[in-house]
């Protein structure tokens, strides 16, 4: 079964700074993906990444596929960036689902 | 807009008393799922459709049943709910297991209570 790390687990920092949050997985992957939820619940799919890098609007999402790791980044953070934000993988093999990380906790303070 | 609709949004059941939660997308994915997330944790799979195929998790209880009359339509019952099973249960929609098609949509999800 593959493990989803994701670092940190919380991070608060100040609007405009510049925030990366890290997903490592420990078995191959056929897509990873970004997600983010609100407080409330709902989540939006944010990127999915097989390969490479993917940029949509102030947010950019690179995949390392040998070093089985992923990064999401926000430039210029702003206090609506503050959600948590989960990296979820698929595997496929069997496992039909996605397998969750745990979420960053982000925090932008005005 | 297209997109995958819960209802209730909150929904306060008694311990043991059957409740059906509801799911219905507008997308025409292939796909359907639903997820149980408790507080502070990752959502959790429960099982999943692939059009008419059902598919279960292994450690789904047999409490948690499914149901799909149709592409658009996807229920969860849980048949005796106990305390354990108040969480947020979310439905999601995509075209292909991999989520390579146009990626998951998900519902705002109906929070589940049980007194």
């Amino acid at each position: 079964k593959n493990e989803v790390e994701q670092s940190p687990q919380n991070l608060t920092a100040q609007e405009g700074e510049f925030i990366t949050i890290n997903c490592s997985y420990s078995v191959g992957i056929s897509a990873l993906h970004w997600l983010q939820q609100h407080p409330g619940g709902g989540i939006v799919s944010l990127f999915m990444l097989s390969s490479g890098k993917k940029k949509h609007g102030r947010l950019i999402a690179t995949i390392n596929i040998q070093e089985k790791h992923s990064s999401l980044h926000i430039t210029a953070s702003h206090p609506r960036d503050s959600a948590v934000y989960i990296c979820a993988v698929y595997s496929g093999g069997g496992a039909d689902g996605l397998t969750f990380g745990k979420g960053t906790h982000l925090i932008i303070q005005p | 807009d297209a997109m995958v609709i819960q209802n209730p949004r909150y929904q306060v059941t008694q311990f043991g008393k059957p409740v059906t939660l509801s799911c219905s997308q507008t997308l025409n994915h292939n796909v359907m799922y639903w997820y149980q997330q408790k507080s502070s944790q990752a959502p959790k799979l429960l099982f999943h459709y692939y059009d008419k195929d059902f598919n279960n998790e292994a450690d789904t209880p047999d409490n948690f049943q499914s149901r799909r009359p149709n592409t658009s339509f996807c229920f969860l019952d849980i048949r005796s709910p106990g305390l354990g099973d108040a969480a947020m249960y979310l439905c999601a929609t995509s075209r292909d297991l991999a989520g390579v098609e146009g990626g998951y949509t998900f519902g705002s999800g109906t929070r589940l209570t049980v007194v």
